[in-house]
């Protein structure tokens, strides 16, 4: 089983709809959870990140941790066109010293008008 | 210039050629990094450079080797890799070593024929 597993899609809805990415873990020291947002022919950039469980809000994204089923989500609310990218999950027991994030393969999100 | 620059951003070589990519970090961060990114994959992580020190090499094949001459700079030389080796490579800084957020360059995408 690898550590961290995301569906890589692509997933594709319309515009305005509300749009779940999610990750699994099988690590349980995990509790940094960051979401990296990678435009094509971009770098990776940290969207949110959150420490432990619960729910992390800023705009129109929402970042959940569900640590007793091993599960994180992002939530985008009122999703648009320029919200296609692609979402990578990362995590790892805590930021700092010598823990190095894992990463999943990313979901490909298409948003169409 | 700001953030993380990368070049060359497109590279096509042959198997016996020796080239180099170059990352820049104008963050006044102290930790730098080389990621490798292939499709549907989770992001490899190849080194760690912190304060010019290499402290991470993930087992990662001989004919590639990293070059840190200071802070600011890092270098990825390439020899005699193999067509496998086609991937987007990243570079990318942090503050400290694994401090949180990962500021990530627009990456390199090679080519090897």
């Amino acid at each position: 089983q690898k550590e961290v597993e995301q569906d890589p899609g692509p997933l594709s809805v319309p515009e305005g709809a509300i749009v779940s990415l999610n990750c699994t873990y099988s690590n349980s020291a995990f509790q940094y959870f960051m979401w990296y947002r990678q435009y094509s022919r971009k770098g990776p950039e940290l969207l949110m990140y959150t420490y432990s469980s619960g729910n992390k809000e800023d705009g129109r994204f929402t970042a959940q941790v569900d640590k007793s089923s091993k599960y994180i989500s992002l939530f985008i609310r009122d999703s648009q066109p320029s919200d296609s990218a692609t979402y990578l999950c990362a995590m790892s027991p805590r930021p700092g010293g010598s823990y190095i994030p894992t990463f999943g393969r990313g979901t490909s999100l298409i948003v169409h008008p | 210039e700001t953030g993380v620059t990368q070049t060359p951003r497109h590279l096509v070589m042959g198997m016996t050629n020796k080239k180099s990519l170059k990352c820049e970090q104008h963050l006044g961060h102290n930790a730098m990094y080389w990621y490798k990114q292939s499709a549907k994959k989770p992001l490899e992580l190849m080194f760690v450079y912190s304060l010019e020190e290499r402290v991470e090499n993930n087992s990662v094949p001989s004919r590639f080797s990293p070059e840190c001459p200071n802070s600011s700079h890092l270098f990825l030389h390439l020899h005699t890799l193999q067509p496998e080796d086609s991937a987007l490579y990243l570079c990318a800084s942090s503050q400290e070593r694994w401090s949180g957020e990962l500021f990530f360059g627009e990456g390199s995408r090679l080519t090897v024929l």
